[in-house]
């Protein structure tokens, strides 16, 4: 059962635009969501997190979004980079828990 | 370099053959991860440790995986009589959860990628 889910396996975006990526989850046991960029060949790189108490998490150019009613969360990149070409994964866990549950990742590509 | 790392970073070996993963944790971590990834998968659960103890282990661990952490630092991870299904990337990731603690964030290394022929 996939209790993470990212729905879009790419995004095309332009460089200095904003990108937006999307997940959604299942088990409402879920208290804190994480996002991770993969580069190839190595390991997946934390980005930014966010518990359920909050609605909103800033990081610099990264943004993420929670929805618990909707069951969903969103990473915005502002403004997008080349650099930013990655794999971005999405996380869940559940307070006390020891398994955090990931997405099968979007793929973003920021054109130059 | 503090983060997390493993050997080898590649490994091609021949179907029923044994192989042996290493990771080195980040020092203040208790905890430590195994995952499995697959192309167009996000990581997969497959066993952690709390210091020394291995408290949980994924179905996906057949009886051919066995994983270690002696002294509750760094972990091996043994793959016996390997199987084509078997090639993938094995990532860990370590993290620290103290007493009360209720979240956590996972640290990866560079992962070990496996080719069984």
């Amino acid at each position: 059962d996939q209790q993470v889910k990212q729905n879009s396996p790419s995004l095309s975006v332009q460089e200095g635009r904003i990108s937006i990526l999307n997940c959604d989850y299942t088990n409402s046991m879920f208290d804190y969501f994480l996002w991770y960029k993969k580069y190839p060949a190595e390991g997946p790189t934390f980005l930014i997190s966010i518990s359920s108490i909050k609605d909103k998490n800033e990081d610099g150019r990264f943004t993420v979004f929670l929805n618990k009613s909707a069951k969903h969360l969103s990473l915005h990149i502002v403004p997008s980079q080349p650099g930013d070409s990655a794999v971005y994964f999405c996380a869940a866990s559940a307070a006390g828990g020891f398994k955090t549950i990931f997405g099968a990742g979007t793929r973003l590509f920021v054109k130059a | 370099d503090t983060g997390v790392s493993q050997d080898p970073r590649h490994k091609i070996t021949k179907r029923g053959q044994n192989v042996t993963f290493r990771c080195d944790p980040i020092s203040e971590h208790n905890r430590l991860y195994w995952y499995r990834q697959t192309l167009g998968q996000g990581p997969e659960f497959l066993t952690y440790f709390q210091n020394e103890a291995q408290l949980e282990k994924s179905r996906l661990l057949s009886d051919r995986f066995s994983a270690e952490r002696p002294k509750g630092s760094f972990s091996t991870l043994e793959i016996q009589r390997t199987e084509q299904g078997d090639s993938a990337m094995y990532l860990c990731a370590s993290s620290f959860l103290g007493i009360g603690g209720l979240q956590e964030t996972q640290y990866f290394g560079p992962g070990t990628r496996l080719l069984v022929l």
